[in-house]
C-alpha cells in the first residue's frame, strides 16, 4: 500500500501558465513534509520543509502548502528552467525513515 | 556547490565482480543513507547509519554491505554484481535532529553486463 502518492505523473504547461502538483499521504502522525528538485543525471536538490497543517513556504516561482493528507507545490508563472521531476517525501513521528513519491515530470514550453 | 560527493558517476562492469561505491559528505551530518532510484518510481532506501560503527539494514539490503569508520565516508559495497543490480545508486545524509531534511550527492550510475 504507497503511503505517499504524487499526481499527475506528468505534467506539460506552456510558459507562464500556474499550476499544482500534488502529494497525499496515508498515515497519521506525520513528521515532515520535504519537496525536492531533481534534474536528469542528477540527485534530489532540496527545496521546503513541511511540519504542520497550515504552513506555507516560499521560494522565487515555488510556493509549497500543506494540510492534514495532502501538500501542494503551486508554480507561479514558470519558466523553461523550471522543468524538472518534483519528488515529495514523508517522514513520521514513528521513525527516522523517509518515504518517498514517484515524483511528477513537469515540462514547461517556451 | 554540493557537499556531498559521490564517485564514480558512472561506472560499467561485468556480471560477479566487486564493486565499492564511494560517498563523503563535509557537513558533519551524523545521519547517512544509501537509496537506490529506477526510472518512474520511488527511491528505495538500501542501508543507513546513525554515526560512526553504526549501520542498519533497509527494504533492499540483500547482496550489499555498508561500513561508517568515519563521520563523513559511508561506502557502499557489491560484493557479487548482478544485472539485477543495475540501477542510479544516491547517497544522502541529514542532521541528526528528526525532521532534518536529506541532502543527496549527484548518484552513481551503475550498469552490470
Amino acid at each position: 500500500e504507497d503511503q505517499v502518492t504524487q499526481s499527475p505523473e506528468a505534467l506539460r504547461l506552456q510558459e507562464g501558465e500556474s499550476s499544482s502538483l500534488n502529494c497525499s499521504y496515508t498515515v497519521s502522525g506525520l513528521r515532515g513534509l520535504f519537496w525536492y528538485r531533481q534534474d536528469p543525471g542528477k540527485g534530489p536538490e532540496f527545496l521546503f520543509t513541511l511540519y504542520s497543517a497550515g504552513e506555507e513556504k516560499e521560494k522565487e516561482r515555488l510556493k509549497a502548502t500543506l494540510t492534514k493528507k495532502e501538500s501542494f507545490l503551486h508554480i507561479t508563472a514558470p519558466k523553461p528552467e523550471d522543468s524538472a521531476t518534483y519528488l515529495c517525501a514523508v517522514q513520521w513521528n514513528t521513525g527516522n525513515q523517509f518515504y518517498f513519491g514517484t515524483g511528477t515530470s513537469l515540462t514547461v514550453i517556451p | 556547490e554540493a557537499d556531498i560527493y559521490q564517485t564514480p558517476r558512472y561506472l560499467v562492469i561485468g556480471t560477479g565482480k566487486k564493486i565499492t561505491l564511494e560517498c563523503s559528505q563535509t557537513m558533519g551530518h551524523d545521519k547517512m543513507y544509501w537509496y537506490q532510484q529506477d526510472p518512474g518510481m520511488e527511491l528505495h532506501l538500501i542501508h543507513y547509519s546513525y554515526g560512526v560503527n553504526s549501520t542498519e539494514k533497509g527494504d533492499l539490503s540483500s547482496e550489499s554491505t555498508v561500513s561508517r569508520i568515519r563521520t563523513e565516508h559511508f561506502p557502499l559495497t557489491l560484493e557479487s554484481a548482478r544485472p539485477s543490480h543495475t540501477s542510479q545508486y544516491l547517497c544522502a545524509s541529514s542532521d541528526i535532529i528528526l525532521g532534518s531534511p536529506l541532502h543527496f550527492g549527484n548518484g552513481t550510475r551503475l550498469t552490470v553486463t
